[in-house]
């Protein structure tokens, strides 16, 4: 059982489309991270949220920290091809552990 | 490019053989961390090292083990190779000791193991 479940798995979007992915927890985190990986590469940092209720704009991406820290989302406005990957989210855990949900692969088609 | 370099970037090889996968962190990053990336099991935590000392484990397998070395590069070693062994293994580095520092993650070792 993932401690980070996110949604949905696996979203396939034309181009200009807006979207959501959410991570979901039943615990609480200090602070929850997203991650945008492409194939044969590492996962690279999109956003650190700390604050429950936080939002944070980059580009056409926001990310929003609920305000329990419980869970997060990721809207993506006018999505392009350049978006496609694997987003993941990540939470600090237990200490030093950073947990990362299962991801969500978005393929955003022209 | 992240600064965290990966060797090697592939490997095959067989049941109950073992391999070590190395990783060079960023200059100045003390911390290096391991993940192992499967279809089945997403980003899994391995284990933590700090300045050469352990800091944190996660779910690293017995027949596992790592260390950091001196000059802070750092080794995963995989023995008694299993098929379920086969996975993507990221290295990550980090200049702080917790998580409150961004983490650069290599491009990884592909290990396939027949």
């Amino acid at each position: 059982t993932q401690l980070l479940e996110q949604s949905p798995q696996f979203l396939s979007i034309q181009e200009g489309e807006n979207l959501t992915v959410y991570c979901n927890s039943s615990s609480v985190f200090s602070s929850l991270q997203w991650y945008r990986q492409e194939p044969g590469e590492g996962p690279v940092l999109l956003v650190t949220v700390v604050t429950g209720g936080e939002v944070k704009k980059l580009k056409r991406l926001t990310f929003q920290f609920g305000d329990a820290r419980k869970d997060s989302s990721l809207h993506i406005t006018a999505a392009q091809p350049g978006d496609t990957g694997l987003y993941l989210c990540a939470g600090g855990w237990d200490g030093n552990k950073l947990v990362f949900g299962a991801g969500t692969i978005l393929r955003v088609k022209s | 490019d992240s600064g965290v370099t990966q060797t090697p970037k592939h490997l095959i090889t067989a049941t109950g053989q073992r391999v070590t996968l190395r990783c060079s962190p960023r200059s100045g990053d003390l911390s290096v961390y391991w993940y192992q990336q499967s279809l089945d099991q997403g980003l899994q935590f391995l284990i933590q090292y700090y300045n050469g000392e352990e800091r944190a484990k996660g779910n690293i397998l017995e027949r596992f083990s790592a260390q950091q070395f001196p000059d802070l590069h750092s080794e995963l070693n995989l023995s008694s190779l299993e098929l379920g062994d086969s996975a993507l293994y990221f290295c990550a580095s980090s200049l702080s000791v917790d998580l409150t520092g961004e983490l650069f993650f290599g491009e990884g070792s592909r290990l396939t193991v027949l």
